[in-house]
């Protein structure tokens, strides 16, 4: 079984950039979530997608960031315009339900500099 | 509404001791719960989980966990470390119906030393 690939691997921008971040999860899953994990904390939910419907979005911040799951399948997290603190690790993680299990990408390093 | 506290950023421990990472929560329905191992630059892997069975949970790499209600505990152990232990573990926590994200703790870094 393939498992949940993330691209790109890395990214660096500047300050006021745009950047986009693509995640295809496993063939499948209908649940996909995106997580923003800040270098020595754990992975905080930004999002998380229900077949192509938004689940929870509570915690993502909505003046810049923005995320779409296309048809149900792949996703795309965007940040517009990027501050320094969005610097971090950008995880995709997908799931077939029922807490079977959450299979999560390699991430996304974004350096805002 | 749920969370995690990991007790420890860091823990060390010399090869062949034994490991212990500690993970509360806290949640206002039955949880599921979950151990991830993160190494370097990696993605997380999942250790073990908890989702309502046997209360002792054995995962992979000789690691174990066993939840207690009554101390809303899920601590991780392995009776013997090796070298290859060494990375950043997280407690994880999940309802058992309705939304079911995980919600993390802030992990604990094992260092095992020679």
């Amino acid at each position: 079984e393939a498992g949940v690939a993330q691209s790109p691997r890395y990214k660096i921008i500047e300050k006021r950039q745009s950047v986009a971040f693509w995640c295809n999860p496993i063939s499948g899953h209908a649940t996909l979530y995106w997580y923003q994990q800040i270098l020595g904390q754990g992975p905080k939910l930004l999002i998380q997608f229900q077949n192509n419907g938004v689940v929870d979005d509570s915690q993502l911040p909505k003046d810049r960031f923005s995320a779409e799951r296309l048809k149900g399948v792949d996703s795309t997290l965007k940040i517009q315009p990027a501050k320094l603190e969005d610097s971090a690790v950008y995880l995709c993680a997908s799931s077939p339900g029922s807490s079977r299990g959450y299979t999560f990408g390699s991430g996304t390093r974004l350096t805002v500099v | 509404a749920q969370s995690v506290t990991q007790l420890g950023s860091h823990v060390s421990v010399s090869e062949g001791a034994l490991v212990l990472l500690r993970c509360n929560y806290s949640s206002s329905v039955p949880p599921y719960l979950f151990w991830y191992v993160q190494y370097p630059n990696q993605g997380l892997q999942l250790l073990l989980k908890y989702t309502s069975a046997a209360t002792l949970v054995k995962g992979i790499n000789g690691f174990e966990a066993e939840f207690k209600k009554s101390e809303t505990s899920f601590h991780l152990t392995k009776p013997s470390a090796h070298m290859s232990d060494a990375a950043e573990y997280f407690c994880a926590v999940s309802e058992s119906t309705g939304r079911r994200a995980l919600t993390f703790g802030s992990g604990t870094r094992l260092q095992v030393q020679p």
